[in-house]
């Protein structure tokens, strides 16, 4: 069965260094988003990603953030200058076409700054 | 603003002890609800999606249902297996909408042997 795979499983930085999240979605799906958990806290969208470009971003998506399609099968998650409040699970996610509307996730980059 | 609250925030359960758990929402224009399980450390897993009032969808030991202000994920004689947090998540917006999707804070479900 087809699944979104992200790497790493866990990455621990230091505060001000960028970070690069990979996802490789489904690979028929053309809609692509990222979420972010932080530890105990409720599942937080943050972009959705469409034909090359981001078509929504939430507040927490400041200049910091980057996202990225740089092949036909790699989705990439950017922080620039990571920030302790940055720690959390970041899930991409992807979707297909209609009528098809689930989206499937990844089992998520554990991310801690220190 | 679009907003969804469950409830309870934890349920335990004795293993055959049916429950249901909640699920209200605000939503501009809902285009969809689902529900998603999550264990520990992981991604969530897709399980329902409901789309309009009255629909109810099944499978093996759960089901869930809509109506126009709350959604509920009955649990069937559980096993310790179905111990997970249970996401509601909905999809509001109209044409142009980019699907994303606003998460409730989950249901802790915990299921003895």
């Amino acid at each position: 069965e087809p699944e979104v795979t992200q790497t790493p499983s866990h990455q621990v930085t230091q505060m001000g260094q960028e970070v690069i999240l990979r996802c490789v979605p489904i690979s028929n799906h053309l809609y692509f988003y990222w979420y972010r958990q932080i530890l105990g806290q409720k599942v937080e969208f943050l972009v959705s990603f469409y034909n090359n470009e981001i078509s929504e971003k939430s507040e927490i998506f400041d200049d910091q953030f980057s996202v990225e399609r740089p092949d036909g099968s790699n989705f990439t998650l950017k922080i620039r200058s990571t920030k302790l409040e940055d720690s959390a699970m970041y899930f991409c996610a992807s979707l297909g076409l209609a009528p098809y509307n689930e989206q499937f996730f990844g089992p998520g980059t554990r991310l801690t700054v220190l | 603003e679009d907003q969804v609250t469950q409830s309870p925030e934890a349920l335990r359960l004795q293993e055959g002890e049916s429950s249901s758990l909640n699920c209200s929402y605000t939503v501009s224009g809902l285009r969809g609800l689902f529900w998603y399980r999550q264990d520990p450390g992981k991604g969530p897993e897709f399980l329902f999606t409901l789309y309009s009032a009255g629909e109810e969808k099944e499978k093996e030991r759960l089901k869930a249902t809509l109506t126009k202000k709350e959604s509920f994920l009955h649990i069937t004689a559980p096993k310790p297996e179905d111990s997970a947090t249970y996401l509601c998540a909905v999809q509001g917006g109209y044409g142009g909408a980019t699907n994303k999707l606003i998460f409730g804070t989950g249901t802790l479900l915990a299921v003895q042997p």
